[in-house]
């Protein structure tokens, strides 16, 4: 069965400062990966994805992605954190092909950035 | 652009009662799904459906119900809502199996 775990339940950082939040992922083949966001009493928005190809992704909001297969890994960076960007981050698997649905997301990371 | 829409926003239930939740997306997406989430849960997958006329379970289904007797609605029913049932619910559609989802802004239901 697949899997997601973000490592950091709560991460602190400052306006400016570079950012990475963590995610690994288990799953027996290349999956989908994605990154949602979710501001406060909203839903969430796909921040990026990767479904093959270039394994370092670009996404909405200045946000970046590396896939490394190697590391089982999918870590999303930004270079400077804007106050904005506080919010929750949910990393995300996908199954591929089959009629078995299989969307799974981590328990998510929530992001406070200080002035 | 609409997207996905989910009535009502928020509802307060008392144990015992039923209700429905109704999801609609225009973006004729085969593909449609209701989670819930729960603080330090992430988002756990309810029920969800491939195509018009078609349901299957998720990961915690026990205590809901669904229907899609419309490719661009997909109804979650609670027939007797319990407390652990006091929940935010989303609902997503995507195009292709397993790919991204598109999600409405949540129910948050709360059962006393």
């Amino acid at each position: 069965a697949q899997s997601v775990t973000q490592p950091d339940i709560h991460i602190t950082v400052s306006e400016g400062a570079s950012l990475e939040l963590r995610c690994n992922y288990s799953y027996g083949a290349t999956p989908y990966l994605f990154w949602y966001v979710q501001s406060p009493g909203q839903g969430l928005q796909l921040l990026l994805k990767y479904f093959s190809g270039d394994t370092l992704v670009q996404g909405i909001k200045g946000f970046e992605a590396e896939f490394k297969r190697s590391q089982s890994s999918f870590n999303l960076r930004k270079p400077s954190v804007h106050w904005s960007d506080a919010a929750e981050y949910f990393c995300a698997v996908g199954a591929r092909g089959g009629s078995n649905y299989k969307l799974t997301f981590g328990k998510g990371t929530l992001l406070t950035v200080n002035p | 652009n609409a997207g996905v829409t989910q009535t009502p926003k928020f509802r307060v239930l008392k144990t015992g009662q039923s209700m429905t939740l109704l999801c609609a997306q225009d973006m004729n997406h085969e593909y449609m799904y209701w989670y819930r989430q729960d603080p330090g849960m992430g988002l756990r997958l309810i029920h969800y459906s491939v195509g018009e006329g078609t349901t299957a379970k998720g990961e915690v289904p026990d205590g809901y119900n669904v229907s899609r007797l419309k490719k661009q609605n997909f109804l979650l029913g609670l027939e007797s809502a319990a407390p652990s049932q006091t929940s935010v619910y989303f609902c997503a559609s995507s195009y292709f199996l397993g790919t991204e989802a598109f999600f409405g802004q949540g129910t948050r239901l709360t059962v006393v």
